[in-house]
């Protein structure tokens, strides 16, 4: 079973300034995983698939990076509404697995 | 629009069934992979179960194994999770998402969720 491992638990930032996310699994899987923003009573949105190919719609400051078993999200300047917990997912070998997230909150 | 609904939540005792519906529309629901998501209260994403286009592979999550059943009726467009023997742990908002692709991958669209409550 490859576990996803995402850190920080929370980032404390202000609007504007750079957030870098990680997430490391616990063995190669190539480029296949995913990024989502979830808020609360919303549905999660896919953000990132295939670690670095932005999902239709998505604004150019959220870029995903890595191969292996070290990816990185980065939001390159945070907008009010990025305040958000982020999921990374790989693509399952027939099973999808999420990490516990990553929660950016204003400081 | 590409839109999925998702039906069929609610409170039960634990030990009993319940099954859920997705209802796809905007989209061909024949050529892709739905999933089904949760997320129990103050916790993160769980994924749960796959089904392919075609219904001809299904996976499930460990802690559902054996007591969840994914199905499709592609005719219908509607995607079912049927869900037994209850425990208070599958307590959750259950999701169904869109796979971007034919197999399992990524989730594109998701609908809005319903509520499951597993309670004596």
């Amino acid at each position: 079973e490859i576990v996803l491992t995402q850190s920080p638990a929370t980032l404390s930032l202000s609007p504007g300034e750079r957030a870098t996310l990680s997430c490391r699994a616990s063995q190669s899987i190539s480029t296949s995983l995913a990024w989502y923003q979830k808020k609360p009573g919303q549905a999660p949105r896919l953000l990132i698939h295939d670690a670095s190919n932005r999902a239709t719609g998505i604004p150019a400051r959220f870029s995903g990076s890595g191969s292996g078993t070290d990816f990185t999200l980065t939001i390159s300047s945070l907008e009010p509404e990025d305040f958000a917990v982020y999921y990374c997912q790989q693509r399952p070998n027939w099973v999808g697995t999420f990490g516990q997230g990553t929660k950016v909150e204003i400081k | 629009q590409v839109q999925l609904v998702e039906s069929g939540g609610g409170v039960v005792q634990p030990g009993r069934s319940l099954r859920l519906s997705c209802a796809a529309s905007g989209f061909t629901l024949s050529t892709y992979a739905i999933h089904w998501v949760r997320q129990a209260p103050g916790k993160g994403l769980e994924w749960v179960a796959v089904i392919w286009y075609d219904g001809s592979n299904k996976n499930y999550a460990d802690s559902v194994k054996g007591r969840f059943s994914i199905s499709r009726d592609n005719s219908r467009n509607i995607v079912n999770l049927q869900m037994s023997s209850l425990r208070d742990e599958d307590t959750a908002v259950y999701y169904c998402a869109k796979d971007m692709r034919f197999s399992s991958s990524f989730m594109d669209v998701w609908g809005q969720g319903t509520a499951v409550s597993v309670s004596s």
